[in-house]
C-alpha cells in the first residue's frame, strides 16, 4: 500500500532551540493533516493543509505542504516544555483513507 | 459532550480469550475507525465504518471483528486473543465520510496477551 514517511523517529533538543518534523509520500498526496499526542494520551488534531504550497501557522508552530504535494513539514519555534510528545502527519492518496507516519516523539531538555 | 469514550482503558487477556472494546461518540459523526499503535510503527487503521449498518477493514483487520449497529457505537472484538494483539487500541470518529474530517480520538485501551 502507499506510506507516508516520516523523519526523524526521535529528536532531542534544547528547550528555546527549533524542531523541524518532516513527511514524504512516492505519489501526490490530496490533503495532509497533523496531529500531536502528548506521552500517555491520545492523538489531537492540529491542522489540515489542502493545497499546494500552502503554509500555516499556529503560533510557534509553522506547517508547510510542499509544492508538488508530496511532502510536508511541522516547525517548532523556540521549543517548550509543553511540546513534548509525539507528531504524527497523516496524508490521503485520492480518495482513500487516511495513512499515518510512524510520528516524531520530541523531548525536551531543560 | 463526552466526545469519543472508548472502555476499558486497560485489559489483560490470556492467548486464546475473547473481549469486546467499547466505543462510543456523542458527536453524531457518520465516520468511526479502530487504530493500533505499536511502538516505531504509528497508527494502523484495523476496521472503519462510514455509517450505521456499514463496515469495511483497514490495513490490519485479521483477528478482528466490528459491527456498526448504531451510528453511536462501533465496538471492536477479539474472538481469540494471541499475544500479537497487545497493543494500544484507539477509536476515532468524525464528522464526515470524506477525508478532509478531522479524527476525534478516544482515550485508548491498552491491552495486554499473555
Amino acid at each position: 500500500g502507499q506510506q507516508v514517511m516520516q523523519i526523524p523517529q526521535y529528536q532531542h533538543v534544547q528547550e528555546g532551540e527549533d524542531f523541524t518534523t518532516y513527511c514524504n509520500s512516492s505519489t501526490t498526496l490530496s490533503n495532509i493533516q497533523w496531529y500531536k499526542q502528548r506521552p500517555g494520551g491520545h492523538p489531537v488534531f492540529l491542522i489540515q493543509l489542502v493545497k499546494s504550497g500552502e503554509v500555516k501557522k499556529q503560533k510557534r508552530l509553522t506547517f508547510q505542504f510542499g509544492e508538488a504535494k508530496k511532502n510536508s513539514s511541522l516547525h517548532i519555534t523556540a521549543t517548550q516544555t509543553t511540546d513534548v510528545g509525539t507528531y504524527f502527519c497523516a496524508g490521503t492518496f485520492g480518495n482513500e483513507k487516511l495513512t499515518f507516519g510512524t510520528g516524531t516523539r520530541l523531548t525536551i531538555i531543560p | 459532550n463526552a466526545g469519543v469514550t472508548q472502555t476499558p482503558k486497560f485489559q489483560v487477556l490470556k492467548t486464546g480469550q475473547s473481549m469486546t472494546l467499547q466505543c462510543a461518540q456523542d458527536m453524531n459523526h457518520e465516520y468511526m475507525s479502530w487504530y493500533r499503535q505499536d511502538p516505531g510503527m504509528g497508527l494502523r487503521l484495523i476496521h472503519y465504518s462510514v455509517g450505521a449498518g456499514i463496515t469495511d477493514q483497514g490495513e490490519v483487520p485479521n483477528g478482528y471483528n466490528v459491527s456498526r449497529s448504531t451510528t453511536e457505537d462501533f465496538p471492536l472484538r477479539l474472538l481469540s486473543a494471541a499475544p500479537s494483539q497487545t497493543s494500544v487500541y484507539f477509536c476515532a470518529s468524525s464528522y464526515s465520510r470524506g477525508n478532509n474530517s478531522p479524527l476525534h480520538f478516544g482515550n485508548g485501551t491498552r491491552l495486554t496477551v499473555t
